[in-house]
């Protein structure tokens, strides 16, 4: 799986939208853009994954430049309860396993 | 709540025992994973079963063991253990093999003292 790399940590006002940036800069044509996020100590969640289009659902926006080196996660209206490291995973969507490897993350810090 | 079920919450140990992890994946789930998080190693990868068949494996020790069970529950078994081994043990589920989206349960925090 593709290497990714993510900046330590970024602020965000609430209320704000929050862009998380990842680069990716070694994805080969079938791998997936997945973004997990972990609250606390809590067990990761899923927010959402893409190819090569741009993909919304209820929790985020995934914005995926056209030469798929670099991708950027956006929480339109970020809240107190979106603090979190923010996980950006490259993986592949097909074949007989899957799993996920995380690397370091970024740290969100929403505040008033 | 995701629906996957972690036991125990806590597990305090001494150097050199076993422990068994137990999770239950969420209703339906045929895919389990394994995954420990340590200050110094972040989150990896241990192992991965579907429908009771080992499908990956990440960076797992010798001294560590799973199994998927016929009722699709599975248990991690950590033998003996180093003041290493200290570490937040998730297991996560998904549908098929190749899902998209895992879910995680609550984890289960093992000390080794």
């Amino acid at each position: 799986d593709a290497k990714t790399t993510q900046p330590p940590s970024m602020d965000c006002a609430e209320g704000r939208a929050a862009n998380l940036p990842c680069n990716h800069s070694t994805i080969s044509g079938n791998e997936y853009v997945y973004w997990y996020r972990q609250i606390h100590s809590q067990g990761p969640q899923y927010i959402i994954h893409g190819l090569k289009n741009n993909e919304t659902n209820e929790m985020a926006s995934l914005i995926i430049t056209e030469d798929r080196k670099s991708s950027t996660l956006i929480l339109p209206h970020a809240t107190l309860r979106d603090t979190a490291v923010y996980y950006c995973i490259v993986r592949f969507s097909t074949g007989t396993a899957s799993k996920l490897t995380f690397g370091t993350g970024t740290r969100l810090q929403v505040t008033l | 709540d995701s629906g996957v079920t972690q036991t125990p919450k806590h597990l305090i140990t001494a150097t050199g025992q076993r422990v068994t992890l137990r999770c239950s994946p969420r209703s339906g789930d045929l895919s389990v994973y394994w995954y420990q998080q340590s200050l110094d190693q972040g989150l990896q990868f241990l192992i991965q079963y579907y429908n009771g068949e080992e499908r990956a494996k990440g960076n797992i020790l010798e001294r560590f063991s799973a199994q998927q069970f016929p009722d699709l529950h599975s248990e991690l078994n950590l033998s003996s253990l180093e003041l290493g081994d200290s570490a937040l043990y998730f297991c996560a589920s998904s549908r098929g093999a190749t899902a998209d989206e895992q879910f995680f349960g609550p984890g289960t925090r093992l000390t080794v003292l």
